[in-house]
This record gives structure tokens, C-alpha cells and sequence, in this order.
């Protein structure tokens, strides 16, 4: 069965800190990979998305993507206390997919003043 | 822009009663459509998706039904709800690309208690 793991936290870190996110995944066929953020009873949103292994940078977020470790991870640097959600690694299925995710668990962040 | 819409948010049934979840998107044509469930504190579990007009997959053999009587609506039924179809319903879209994979965008999600 195809998965993808997160560390269901909590993670908590200090305001102005960074916060680091991952996210492992079975299907070595996946090649697109998301990172949504989901605020308590709302729906995720989109974060960012990345398909080529290195980092790509948004803003006060990045993500990176090893796809020989089958790793990809999130960072978001000057962590503000809006930033406290739970965050979502999603992972295409290898393959003739038609755009199916397989979401991980989520991992809880929590950012303190 | 693009815009997809649930309804309704909240609902509470009990156990037994038939169901009917209606998802709409605008602003696009020929999107592919997707049916998810997340139960409390766990990650979503795709039910359903949909590539065209009358075109269901199922991810996961349950109670429930998928249809899409039109290019952007697709509806999520149930005869008979059980306890365990408590949840939150979310429905998401995504441009057609052929066997890419291009990104999923979610809707307000329908929260259903069964009783």
C-alpha cells in the first residue's frame, strides 16, 4: 500500500523560530508533491507545491524535495502564531493517476508567543 | 477565477437516513473532480473522483455513491448513513492535464454528524 508519513506532532516552536515539517512517501512513481495548511475546522489550502529534487522557496516558506531518500520536507522561517495549524503532505500516485492524492496524516504546529 | 461551492456545511442525520452532498465548481470547464473524507484528528482518505460527465472511480468500497450529472457538479449520495460516515466532506477540483498531476483545490467542506 502506498503511503506517506508525517509526524503527528504537536510541534511547538517559539515565535521568529523555524519550523521544520516532514514528510516520507513509499511510491518511488510519485512526482509531484503539496504541502496544504489546515486551520481547525476549515479546509486545506494549498502552501506549495514542487516536483524537481532541491529546494524551492516562497516567501517565508520552502520546500524541499529528495526524491533518492523519498523525502520532502517544509520550513517556514519567522514562525508567527498565525502560522499554528495542522499542515498536510500530499504525494501523487505513481503512474496513470488522473491527478489521486494520498495525504499524509498531518503534522500539528503550534507557534508561541 | 475559480470557485467551487458545498453545501450544505453542517448536517446532522441519523443513522439510517439517505444522504445527498452537492459540490459545484466555477469558473473552469472539464476539471477533474474529487470526493474526500476526514474523520476527526485523521488525514483525508479519497472516496471518490471523477475525470468527465457520468465518470465515477471509487477509492474505497463503502455506502456511499458519487455522481456527476454535469461537467461541474458531482453530488455524493448515501441510501442508508451509518455512525462510521461521520466526518468532514471535503470536495476538490484540478485542471486537467492528461496523466499529470496538477494541483487540487478544496471547498468549504460539509460537516456530517450521524446520530
Amino acid at each position: 500500500q502506498k503511503e506517506v508519513e508525517q509526524n503527528s506532532g504537536p510541534l511547538s516552536v517559539p515565535e521568529g523560530a523555524i519550523a521544520s515539517l516532514n514528510c516520507t512517501y513509499s511510491d518511488r512513481g510519485s512526482q509531484s508533491f503539496f504541502w496544504y495548511r489546515q486551520y481547525s475546522g476549515k479546509s486545506p489550502e494549498l502552501i506549495m507545491f514542487i516536483y524537481s529534487n532541491g529546494d524551492k522557496e516562497d516567501g517565508r516558506f520552502t520546500a524541499q524535495l529528495n526524491k533518492a531518500s523519498q523525502y520532502v520536507s517544509l520550513l517556514i522561517r519567522d514562525s508567527q502564531p498565525s502560522d499554528s495549524a495542522t499542515y498536510l503532505c500530499a504525494v501523487t500516485a505513481g503512474g496513470t493517476s488522473y491527478g489521486k492524492l494520498t495525504f499524509g496524516q498531518g503534522t500539528i504546529l503550534t507557534v508561541h508567543p | 477565477s475559480q470557485t467551487i461551492h458545498q453545501w450544505p456545511a453542517t448536517l446532522v442525520q441519523p443513522v439510517g437516513s439517505p444522504l445527498s452532498l452537492e459540490c459545484t465548481v466555477e469558473g473552469t470547464s472539464n476539471p477533474n473532480l474529487y470526493w474526500y473524507r476526514q474523520a476527526a484528528g485523521r488525514g483525508l482518505q479519497l472516496l471518490f473522483y471523477s475525470v468527465g460527465i457520468g465518470q465515477i472511480s471509487s477509492e474505497v468500497p463503502q455506502n456511499l455513491s458519487a455522481s456527476r450529472p454535469q461537467d461541474r457538479q458531482f453530488i455524493l449520495s448515501s441510501k442508508k448513513l451509518l455512525l462510521s460516515d461521520s466526518g468532514f466532506y471535503l470536495c476538490a477540483w484540478s485542471i486537467k492535464r492528461g496523466y499529470r498531476t496538477d494541483t487540487q483545490y478544496f471547498g468549504p467542506g460539509t460537516r456530517l454528524t450521524v446520530l
